[in-house]
């Protein structure tokens, strides 16, 4: 079945670094991915939507200038956490869907862990 | 907007027992709606889904109809395994939208 490799799966940076995700999709192209975001006891908060070739699109009150997001292939997508500080500390989940598909076929990686100190 | 509201857990259950996780929603259009499942250390898998009223889902012995009347797709399952151990989450995809809006999540824990 469809694969969906998110790297790396935890990481411990220091404030005011930036830190790079990435989600590949392992054996289809993905035309779209998504990227999530899960406070602890809360629900997955879509943060973007990521398509192949444009500028992702963000949804409201997620700053674009600080999760940067580039999809310059059909199989990896990537999130750019820019000068990071605690409050971004969260758990980034990214999912993608194959080109063409109809319907519900969102395939989820398994997450990155980031912690700010 | 849409929303998904789903019971807090953790549910904790002994083996062989019967699970339900309740799941309700507000949608502006005919949503499409979904259980997906979480293990540990793993991404989310989708378990069942269903895409109309009064449609069933099914899949490893777990179930969920659409309700249309009450707004809910609750989540149950007759006899739960140590194996059924993971977060679910409920979510639902509105008409003519990509985008999956899901609910917190619930812990279920069974125990031998």
């Amino acid at each position: 079945g469809a694969v969906v490799s998110q790297h790396p799966s935890w990481v411990i940076c220091k404030s005011g670094t930036s830190v790079k995700i990435e989600c590949r999709s392992l054996d289809f192209q993905a035309t779209t991915m998504f990227w999530y975001r899960q406070f602890p006891k809360q629900s997955l908060m879509l943060m973007a939507t990521s398509n192949e070739g444009s500028k992702a699109t963000y949804e409201q009150g997620v700053e674009k200038d600080k999760f940067l997001i580039n999809h310059a292939s059909l199989t990896l997508s990537t999130l750019t956490v820019t000068s990071a500080h605690p409050e971004d500390s969260s758990f980034y989940i990214c999912s993608a869907t194959p080109t063409g598909a109809q319907g519900d076929g969102y395939t989820f990686g398994s997450g990155t862990r980031l912690t700010v100190v | 907007g849409d929303s998904v509201t789903q019971m807090e857990g953790p549910v904790t259950l002994s083996e062989e027992a019967f699970l339900t996780i309740n799941c309700t929603y507000t949608a502006t259009g005919y949503p499409s709606l979904f259980w997906y499942v979480q293990y540990p250390g793993e991404g989310l898998q989708l378990l069942l889904k269903a895409t109309k009223a009064d449609d069933k889902g099914s899949n490893k012995g777990f179930e969920a109809t659409y309700r249309k009347e009450t707004t809910s797709f609750h989540l149950e399952k007759g006899s739960v395994q140590v194996s059924d151990s993971a977060v679910y989450f409920c979510a639902l995809r509105d008409t003519g939208f990509q985008k999956l809006v899901f609910g917190t999540g619930t812990r279920l824990l069974v125990s031998p």
